[in-house]
Formats: structure tokens, sequence, C-alpha cells
């Protein structure tokens, strides 16, 4: 089946630095991904709809200078978090489909705390 | 009003029992719908694509009312190892993304 890698799975950084996570589709072209934060007992929200080679659309009330979204190729996208601060801590997950519609796959995701 | 929502529980039942889990949602122009299920701290997985005519894989019934723009899980013999939280997701189409529900905690006692 279809395998979305994501890393890393967890990381820990002091605010003001810059986190880069890494989605790749092992086995398929995804010409869409999308990234997805989710907070403690809550639902997967949608930040960002990325497809290959195009600039990234956000959703509303995500800041897009603040979340960097580049998918330069068909089985990589990746999300920059920029000048980190403690409320950016979340768990961030991709998720990458090859036909939009039928059949999305998850990343492990990326707990991310900021100190 | 939410564009999918979930009753968010938590379903306290007992070994074998049987449950089901509703979700309605907004967009009647939606295309797909699935359940997803995740535990705790890891990522959604796939569990089963929803279809019209409703579908079966093994204990889970998946149904489909597009008039009433609802959609059902029912789990049979529930295992402990359903324990889990189950998202009710709809693909929305033209707008091209997937909308998940708040999802629905399960907990199946011994």
């Amino acid at each position: 089946g279809a395998v979305v890698s994501q890393h890393p799975s967890r990381v820990i950084c002091k605010s003001g630095t810059s986190v880069k996570i890494e989605c790749r589709s092992l086995d398929f072209q995804a010409t869409t991904m999308f990234w997805y934060r989710q907070f403690p007992k809550k639902s997967l929200m949608l930040m960002a709809t990325s497809n290959e080679g195009s600039k990234a659309t956000y959703e509303q009330g995500v800041e897009k200078d603040k979340f960097l979204i580049n998918h330069a190729s068909l089985t990589l996208s990746t999300l920059t978090v920029t000048s980190a601060h403690p409320e950016d801590s979340s768990f961030y997950i991709c998720s990458a489909t090859e036909s939009p519609g039928y059949g999305y796959t998850f990343g492990s995701g990326t707990r991310l705390t900021v100190v | 009003r939410k564009e999918v929502e979930q009753d968010p529980g938590p379903f306290n039942v007992p070994e074998g029992a049987t449950v089901a889990f509703n979700c309605t949602y907004s967009n009647s122009a939606s295309q797909s719908f699935f359940w997803y299920r995740q535990d705790c701290r890891k990522e959604p997985k796939l569990l089963m694509s929803v279809y019209s005519s409703g579908n079966e894989d093994g204990r889970f019934t998946a149904q489909l009312n597009r008039a009433s723009q609802y959609i059902s899980l029912l789990i049979r013999d529930s295992k402990l190892s359903d324990s889990a939280t189950y998202l009710c997701v709809v693909y929305g189409g033209a707008t091209n993304k997937l909308i998940f529900g708040t999802g629905t905690l399960l907990a199946v006692q011994p």
C-alpha cells in the first residue's frame, strides 16, 4: 500500500529558531500534499494544500510567512516553522494523495515542542 | 455550523457490544466519505471508505445517506483493540480538501 514517511517524529527547539519537517511519498507520486496540525483532544485542522511545482494554498488564519511550504517534487513536501514560539507547539501531520478524492495516506506526524 | 459534526463521546462499551457512531456534513456537494481511526498520539489511518450503497468490512459497517447528509459507522462484537478515536472525514469536491470531524472517542472495557 501507499506509504508516506514524515521526519522528524519528534523535535524540541528553542523559541526563535526554525524547524523543517519533511514529508515523502515512498511508492507513489503525490500530486497534492496537505499539512495539518492537531492540538490535544482536537481534530485535525488543515493548514495548507500544496501542489507540486506551485505555491501552497493556505487556509484562513494560517500565516504563510511563518509556515513555509515547499513541494518541489512529486515525492517531497516540506513545512518550515519559522521563528517558532511556544504556541506553535503541536502535532503536525502531512497527508499525500495521487488523486484527490481517492486514497489519502498520512505521515506518522511530528510532535513539535518549542521551549 | 461545522462542516462535519460528530458526537465527541466518549463511548464506553463492554467487550462484545455493538456500537454506532453518527456524523453529519453540511456541504451537499461533498463527493467522498471516509472513516478514519486515530490512536492516541498517532496519525489517522483509513478504516474504510463509505459508499452510497453501504459497505461492510468484517465487523465494521458504514452507511451513507446523501439526502440527509448523514454517515454512520457500526462496530459489532467490539474488541479491546477497537479503542480509539474514530474520525468522520468528508472530501469537499471542488475545494479539493479533506474535512475532518472532531472525532468520537471509543473505549472498550474488558
